[in-house]
């Protein structure tokens, strides 16, 4: 199984809502990543998680906490958004080897996230 | 810093003709070397990825990458364009000890019948 899921495929919310959004493999991945794309741009890294800890936060706002309760999963929940964090957000995952091996990245398809 | 510079932003060819895109990375110590591939409101699809031992790597879809050390270049090739390559296209790099990848700003490659 190489698929990343991410749910919901879809979400609209308002200002003052909270959601969450939520990713999960099983393909032993221990580093998994969210992503912000909007349109016509790169993905931009956010968080890192490598064993289940969150070794790079690329100075996202505290509205974005991100959660990664086991090794296959990794939850990004959200409070107060602004509409400007409207977006793509994309999970991906990666074999653990921050020291020297070639792993690519598996993304899942991402979450269409409007905020209103 | 790292860093990934796709020339051409938009890229248009023919049905049936070569395609290829740009990368150049900017670090005198070659980093992991990735190409990856996203069709509308998809995730991204890994193309091809360079690993030592061969400047020329074969990836998915008739894809090809030739890493030339001295050029700083892993630049994409596919000798006969389809329909179906249409498509943005990242190339991307992870620094040595880093689990952080740097996308380039992509290329948009269009194909016309």
């Amino acid at each position: 199984d190489t698929e990343v899921t991410q749910t919901p495929k879809h979400l609209v919310m308002g200002m003052t809502n909270k959601k969450s959004l939520k990713c999960e493999q099983h393909m032993g991945h221990r580093a998994m990543y969210w992503y912000k794309q909007k349109a016509k741009k790169p993905p931009e890294l956010m968080f890192v998680y490598s064993y289940e800890k969150l070794s790079i936060n690329e100075s996202v706002p505290s509205r974005f906490s991100p959660e990664c309760p086991n090794s296959s999963l990794l939850n990004l929940h959200l409070h107060a958004l602004q509409p400007e964090d409207s977006a793509l957000y994309l999970c991906a995952s990666s074999q653990a080897s921050a020291g020297g091996s070639y792993n690519e990245q598996f993304f899942g398809p991402g979450t269409r996230l409007t905020v209103l | 810093a790292q860093s990934v510079t796709q020339l051409g932003s938009h890229v248009s060819v023919s049905e049936g003709a070569l395609v290829l895109l740009r990368c150049n990375y900017s670090s005198s110590v070659p980093p992991y070397l990735f190409w990856y591939v996203q069709y509308p409101n998809q995730g991204l699809q890994l193309l091809l990825k360079y690993t030592t031992g061969a400047t020329l790597v074969k990836g998915i879809n008739g894809f090809e990458a030739e890493f030339k050390k001295s050029e700083t270049s892993f630049h994409l090739t596919k000798p006969s364009a389809h329909m179906s390559d249409a498509a943005e296209y990242f190339c991307a790099v992870r620094p040595t000890g880093t689990y952080k990848y740097i996308f380039g700003t992509g290329t948009r490659l269009k194909v016309l019948a």
